[in-house]
């Protein structure tokens, strides 16, 4: 298995709080990504990053930033929680980037936002 | 963005019995991976097809990429409760670093 830790594993945090999930390689991989996974809406792309510094949006980044100061580490920020940010996140990892190279999810974080 | 949508949304069948789940596109793909996802856990890849028409198998999973490449198929045989899970398709639409996903199937296999 892909060298991939998300943490926390499961949150509960507060409407109007800031989170901060972090998602941890041993890869090495350039390309790292977060997901959110909701019922009816499958897996959406928040933010990804193309190496160290280098991040752009996806198609769900409203509301969220990142950060990526070293290979191994991807921060994703929620700057003030709201309830529709509830949701399953997953963070990916790939070597390539490329059309056809394959992405390493984590086991995801669980946030509720009360 | 290229829309991916997979059918049936849900499946729930026997042990034993034969499936087929779809993955289609309006546009061409340039070539679409295929995950499975189980529950608590994040998706992982079964395969990746790149040319029109091509068929792999992987033990009791075949997958078929349309001759035109705006389609893919899994088709399962002999269904076991340990094929249960969410089944997605997923492809760059063109793009150099970011996959989309279509909505899944979720699979329930009954003992």
């Amino acid at each position: 298995d892909a060298g991939i830790t998300q943490s926390p594993r499961h949150k509960v945090t507060e409407t109007g709080t800031p989170v901060t999930l972090r998602c941890h390689q041993t890869e090495n991989h350039r390309y790292m990504y977060w997901y959110r996974q909701d019922p009816g809406h499958g897996l959406r792309l928040i933010h990804y990053s193309y190496g160290v510094k280098d991040t752009d949006k996806g198609e769900v980044s409203d509301g969220y930033s990142v950060s990526r100061s070293k290979t191994e580490d991807f921060l994703l920020t929620l700057e003030s929680a709201t309830s529709s940010q509830t949701s399953v996140y997953f963070c990916a990892i790939s070597e390539y980037g490329r059309d056809n190279s394959p992405l390493h999810f984590g086991n995801g974080t669980r946030l509720t936002v009360t | 963005t290229q829309l991916l949508e997979q059918s049936p949304q849900f499946l729930s069948i026997q042990e034993g019995e034969n499936l087929t789940v779809y993955c289609n596109s309006s546009s061409v793909f340039s070539s679409l991976q295929w995950y499975r996802q189980e529950p608590g856990e994040g998706p992982v890849l079964l395969v990746t097809v790149v040319t029109g028409g091509e068929v792999k198998k992987l033990k009791r999973l075949t997958f078929q990429f349309g001759d035109a490449r705006k389609d893919s198929s899994l088709h399962i045989t002999a269904a076991q409760p340990g094929d249960t899970g969410l089944y997605l398709c997923a492809n760059s639409g063109g793009s150099n670093y970011k996959l989309t996903f279509g909505k899944g199937t979720l699979l329930t296999v009954n003992p």
